[in-house]
């Protein structure tokens, strides 16, 4: 089974903070994606990664910045957290061939106050 | 853009029935079309993944089908359980990383 994990379920940080949230896959595969959640609006890209060292951005990248040095291992990171950052943040990942099916992650819940 | 509407937002059913969530989409020019589950607080399971050659998929009471040419998909719950209450949203791929989601429905299965 493939697996993704996500390195906290919760967090709570204040603002101005800097965070990172990280991803892990165990299946070797190439895309890596980070989204936020929030009510109402779905689900929302902030960005993706095919490579190592390789990103893309999404529909909503401004304050966020991410890192993949190694395959397995997609960083999210909030420069400088802000209360409107307060979301639900999934990861995920799938293969670059193939049915490209998308594998989840169980999710972090951020606070920023 | 791509644009994924999914109704209705919440559905309320009693427990044996069998039932049928919507799926839109604005482009027809997709790659795959995945359904998953999300529960409360939870990150979304896969359910099934259409891919665009295909016209639908079964897995146990779950059946996915697909008409690319009218923009929709529908999952069909069959002898639905209390257990299947959760939020079901469905995902379009243009190109094996550009993904679209909808807002989900939300199901409650009343025992």
């Amino acid at each position: 089974d493939v697996k993704v994990t996500q390195s906290s379920r919760y967090l709570v940080k204040r603002t101005g903070e800097k965070v990172f949230l990280e991803c892990v896959q165990d299946m070797d595969h190439e895309n890596m994606f980070w989204y936020r959640q929030d009510p109402g609006l779905g689900l929302r890209l902030i960005y993706f990664s095919y490579d190592v060292k390789m990103k893309e951005k999404g529909d909503i990248p401004e304050g966020y910045s991410v890192s993949r040095e190694k395959k397995e291992r997609f960083s999210l990171i909030l420069e400088s957290a802000s209360t409107n950052q307060t979301s639900m943040y999934l990861c995920a990942s799938n293969t670059g061939t193939g049915s490209f099916e998308q594998y989840f992650g169980p999710g972090t819940r951020l606070t920023v106050t | 853009k791509q644009e994924v509407t999914q109704i209705p937002a919440a559905l309320s059913v009693p427990e044996g029935e069998n039932l049928v969530l919507n799926c839109s989409f604005t482009d027809s020019a997709i790659y795959n079309l995945q359904w998953f589950r999300q529960d409360p607080g939870k990150g979304l399971t896969s359910l099934l993944l259409i891919q665009s050659s295909q016209r639908e998929q079964t897995s146990g009471r779950l059946n996915a089908s697909l008409d690319k040419s009218s923009g929709r998909s529908t999952l069909y719950i069959a002898a639905s359980q209390p257990g299947d209450s959760a939020t079901y949203l469905c995902a379009v791929d243009l190109a094996g990383n550009q993904f679209y989601f909808g807002t989900g429905t939300s199901l409650t299965v009343i025992p």
